[in-house]
């Protein structure tokens, strides 16, 4: 069965320091990845997905099959960045399975 | 564009009564729909997802069940609530099809209804 883990449930950093949140991942076929986040009052919505190898706001994250893992990365992070951020794999059906997720708050 | 509306927004019920939260979709034909229940600490869970109308998958037994009357109808019901059902409901939907044939697999989510069972 496929399975999302996300190890930090929170994570603080100071403005302008690197941050990565880390995901891991068990799934049998070939996954697909997405990051999603939500910021205060507002609606979960997709950041990024690893199929598209995009930088979004700043952030990026690069499926290593080796380690099974799907870590969101950006070198600067800024105070709008602070919200709660979900790791998600995708299966073959079409289903999709969420991290418990890890809440960022970056500290001016 | 494409727009998703669940209600009601928040219930609270006593345990023992039915419940039924609803989801359509606009805007889309022939989307996959998903019913998600988000609690502090642990995340989103995958409760029901759908890829067509009366095609229904559970991803965990309880006491809740799911029902897709028309394309993009989505309802989560029940017959008897347990406190433990209470919780923030999610639904969700996505383009229909494989996604790596079609589209990129972004999921678009209601606003949520939060359920207290009393």
């Amino acid at each position: 069965a496929q399975r999302v883990t996300q190890p930090e449930k929170l994570l603080s950093v100071f403005k302008g320091a690197p941050v990565e949140l880390k995901c891991n991942y068990s799934y049998s076929g070939s996954p697909e990845l997405f990051w999603y986040v939500q910021y205060s009052r507002q609606r979960l919505q997709l950041l990024l997905r690893h199929i598209s190898r995009e930088s979004i706001k700043g952030f990026t994250a690069d499926l290593n099959k080796g380690e099974t893992s799907f870590h969101l990365k950006k070198p600067f992070a800024q105070e709008e960045d602070s919200a709660m951020y979900y790791c998600a794999l995708s299966g073959s059906n079409n289903d999709m399975r969420f991290g418990a997720g890890t809440r960022l708050t970056v500290k001016p | 564009s494409q727009t998703i509306h669940q209600w009601p927004a928040t219930l609270v019920q006593p345990v023992g009564s039915p419940l039924s939260l609803e989801c359509t979709v606009e805007g889309t034909s022939n989307p996959n729909l998903y019913w998600y229940r988000q609690a502090a600490g642990r995340g989103l869970q995958l409760l029901f997802y759908s890829v067509g109308i009366g095609q229904i998958s559970s991803e965990v037994p309880q006491n809740l069940s799911a029902s897709r009357p028309q394309d993009r109808q989505f309802i989560l019901s029940s017959k008897k609530l347990l406190l433990s059902d209470s919780g923030f409901y999610l639904c969700a939907w996505s383009a229909g099809g494989r996604w790596e044939r079609m589209n990129t697999g972004e999921l678009f989510f209601g606003e949520g209804s939060r359920l207290t069972v009393l």
